[in-house]
């Protein structure tokens, strides 16, 4: 089945505990990138990677770092988590920028 | 940028009604996108429909993109069906897709 994955769906971590929210596709999709919803502000653009090795900032990266090593995989690293990055996670894939685009389950994170 | 607009932003039906979701945009589109967030958070890609129409079961889609809006048809709503339906028109020069604000539905059994 076509589909990208993130693990994991539900984190309760503690502030400054260095975390990974991992994101895989099965679709051969170039074009990979990680949102956060939270609420009254709607969907916003953490990083993004047209293909692999290449990746940019989005309209939040601050406190993120990014990895596209393989095509498939886009993890989001939270090196030292902070209470204002308590929200619901993203993943998202598409063949090509500007191209029908696929979401993840997402992943609900709560930093105590 | 562009401007996105959606209505309404909420809409409240019995099971088996129809409804008509509206976005609006301040400018010409090549690339519009339709979600669906259901009340457990999952977003899932209803249409890509840049022009034309197109239907999937219950759900159909027109875009008419010289007039510059789309609008999202539900028939024999359900349950299942509840939650926020999000326009996309464009992406923007950063490579982001532009979000409407969306519309909350909810179909009471």
């Amino acid at each position: 089945e076509a589909q990208v994955t993130q693990n994991p769906r539900y984190l309760i971590t503690v502030t400054g505990k260095k975390l990974t929210v991992t994101c895989s596709q099965n679709m051969n999709h170039e074009y990979m990138s990680w949102y956060r919803q939270d609420p009254g502000l709607g969907l916003r653009q953490i990083y993004y990677s047209m293909n692999v090795e290449v990746t940019d900032k989005g309209d939040v990266p601050e406190g993120y770092k990014v990895s596209r090593k393989e095509k498939r995989n886009f993890p989001l690293i939270l090196e030292s988590p902070s209470p204002n990055q308590t929200s619901l996670y993203f993943c998202a894939s598409s063949p090509q920028v500007e191209e029908t685009q696929y979401f993840g389950p997402g992943t609900r994170l709560l930093v105590l | 940028g562009i401007q996105v607009e959606q209505s309404p932003p909420d809409l409240i039906l019995q099971e088996g009604a129809n409804s008509t979701l509206r976005c609006n945009f301040s400018d010409s589109v090549n690339n519009l996108q339709w979600f669906h967030q259901n009340p457990w958070g999952q977003l899932i890609n209803l249409f890509y429909i840049p022009s034309g129409t197109k239907q999937n079961g219950r759900l159909s889609a027109t875009t008419v993109a010289t007039e510059r809006y789309s609008l999202l048809y539900i028939s024999s709503s359900q349950t299942t069906d509840s939650g926020v339906y999000f326009c996309a028109p464009a992406w923007d020069s950063n490579y982001q897709l532009i979000w409407g604000a969306g519309t909350k539905l909810i179909i009471k059994p």
